[in-house]
């Protein structure tokens, strides 16, 4: 079975400093890796995914994500953090099914 | 183009009653999820259709929650005899293909409440 831990359910930072957002994960077979961001009263936005090839990815509004096999993680980052980037981040990992498993989502909050 | 659209945004139903949510995915989208969230938890998958046929329906959880795609498109989740438990926002996803690398874009979500 997968599943999908995401440390830290509030995470606060300063408006340009460096956003890191921890996701880890168990899975039996090589995972497709997925950050959405979910604004207040919207709905998921794939902000980046992980399928095969670079381990590194780029993804949407400056955030990027690197697969860590050996870690079993998949952290989100972004170099600066902008007000507009408050928001509940989720972590998903999909398998053998067709179906994403989400971490119980992380809240970042962007001081001004 | 249009997202995935879900109604009623908001419903809000008595102990015992019965709902339907509709769920209209993106137009030429095969592959149709739903998930539930409860307040502060990552969504939870309930069940997927491949067409008109539901592949996988191992999340649901128990014979009061039923889901239909009739003809491929527009699918509805239905909810028996409503329990207090079953208050959460409930998501609509679709995508274009099925398989686990495919991208799965979401509706706004439906919040029930049950009282």
């Amino acid at each position: 079975a997968q599943s999908v831990t995401q440390l830290g359910s509030h995470v606060s930072v300063s408006e340009g400093a460096l956003v890191l957002l921890r996701c880890n994960y168990s899975s039996s077979v090589p995972p497709y890796l997925f950050w959405y961001v979910q604004y207040p009263n919207q709905g998921l936005q794939l902000l980046l995914k992980y399928t095969t090839g670079a381990t590194l990815v780029k993804g949407i509004n400056g955030f990027e994500a690197e697969f860590k096999k050996s870690e079993t993680s998949f952290h989100l980052t972004k170099p600066s953090a902008h007000m507009s980037d408050a928001a509940e981040y989720f972590c998903a990992v999909g398998d053998a099914g067709n179906m994403l498993t989400f971490g119980g989502g992380t809240r970042l909050m962007v001081k001004p | 183009g249009a997202g995935v659209s879900q109604t009623p945004s908001n419903k809000v139903t008595e102990k015992g009653k019965y709902v339907e949510l509709r769920c209209d995915p993106i137009s030429g989208h095969t592959a149709l999820y739903w998930y539930r969230q409860s307040l502060g938890q990552g969504p939870e998958f309930l069940i997927y259709f491949q067409g008109t046929g539901a592949a996988d329906d191992s999340g649901l959880p128990n014979d009061r929650f039923f889901a239909v795609r009739p003809e491929g498109s527009v699918s509805t989740l239905k909810i028996q005899r409503t329990e207090r438990g079953d208050s959460a926002v409930y998501l609509c996803a679709s995508s274009l293909n099925s398989g686990t690398s495919e991208t799965q874009y979401f509706g706004p979500g439906t919040r029930l409440l049950v009282l």
